[in-house]
């Protein structure tokens, strides 16, 4: 089974920093990875497929890359309404599966 | 607009059996797979299944399979999940979601509302 080791599981920055978190999978996945922004209370949120895809309506600050096993989310500049936990998404349809990072909780400092 | 409403929220005791739902509107419901997302008090996202409700197809993450039973009415659009017998463990919320694209799991572009259960005697 595909493993998603996401980090850090939290961080604390200040408004206007640039923000990343990784997930790396324990084997190639090829751009099969997604990124989700999760609010206390709500349900997560869509915010790029496919590794660096950004959803419609999603602001320009938040972005995704790939380098081998390697998946990056940035924040380029950190809002006061981006405090979320963040989550990694990996999925696959041969068979379907699905296996989600541990989660980044992201703090204003 | 898409739309995927859950059931209210549960409150069970050890051993009962419960069933939750997602009742899925404004698209065809029969074309895109539903999955089921586990989160338990203060925790992640765990992926329990997935399932197809053309034909029911169903896959199982393999730590939930044997533990949980998923379903699906095309006729009713509505999909499920069950538990013959109900653990203190599975106090979570429930969620219900969908892809983005018919006939491909990919990014979940949609998401029920959630469904608390929460299991104490």
């Amino acid at each position: 089974d595909i493993q998603m080791t996401q980090s850090p599981s939290s961080l604390s920055a200040s408004v206007g920093d640039s923000v990343t978190i990784t997930c790396q999978a324990s084997q190639d996945i090829k751009y099969y990875l997604n990124w989700y922004q999760q609010k206390p209370g709500k349900a997560p949120k869509l915010l790029i497929s496919d590794a660096s895809d950004l959803e419609t309506g999603v602001p320009s600050r938040f972005s995704g890359s790939r380098s081998g096993t390697i998946f990056s989310f940035t924040i380029s500049s950190l809002q006061p309404e981006d405090i979320a936990t963040y989550y990694c998404q990996h999925y696959d349809n041969l068979p379907p599966t699905v296996t989600f990072g541990g989660g980044t909780k992201v703090e204003i400092k | 607009e898409v739309q995927l409403v859950q059931s209210g929220a549960e409150v069970k005791k050890p051993g009962e059996s419960l069933r939750i739902s997602c009742k899925g509107s404004g698209y065809s419901f029969s074309s895109y797979w539903v999955a089921w997302v586990r989160q338990m008090p203060g925790k992640g996202l765990e992926w329990l299944g997935i399932i197809y409700p053309a034909d029911s197809d169903t896959k199982y993450s393999p730590v939930f399979q044997g533990q949980v039973t998923i379903s699906a009415d095309k006729s009713i659009t509505t999909a499920y999940l069950q538990w013959s017998s109900l653990k203190a463990s599975d106090t979570a919320i429930y969620y219900c979601a969908r892809p983005r694209h018919n006939d491909l799991v990919t990014g979940f572009a949609y998401w029920g509302q959630g469904t608390v259960v929460t299991v104490s005697s």
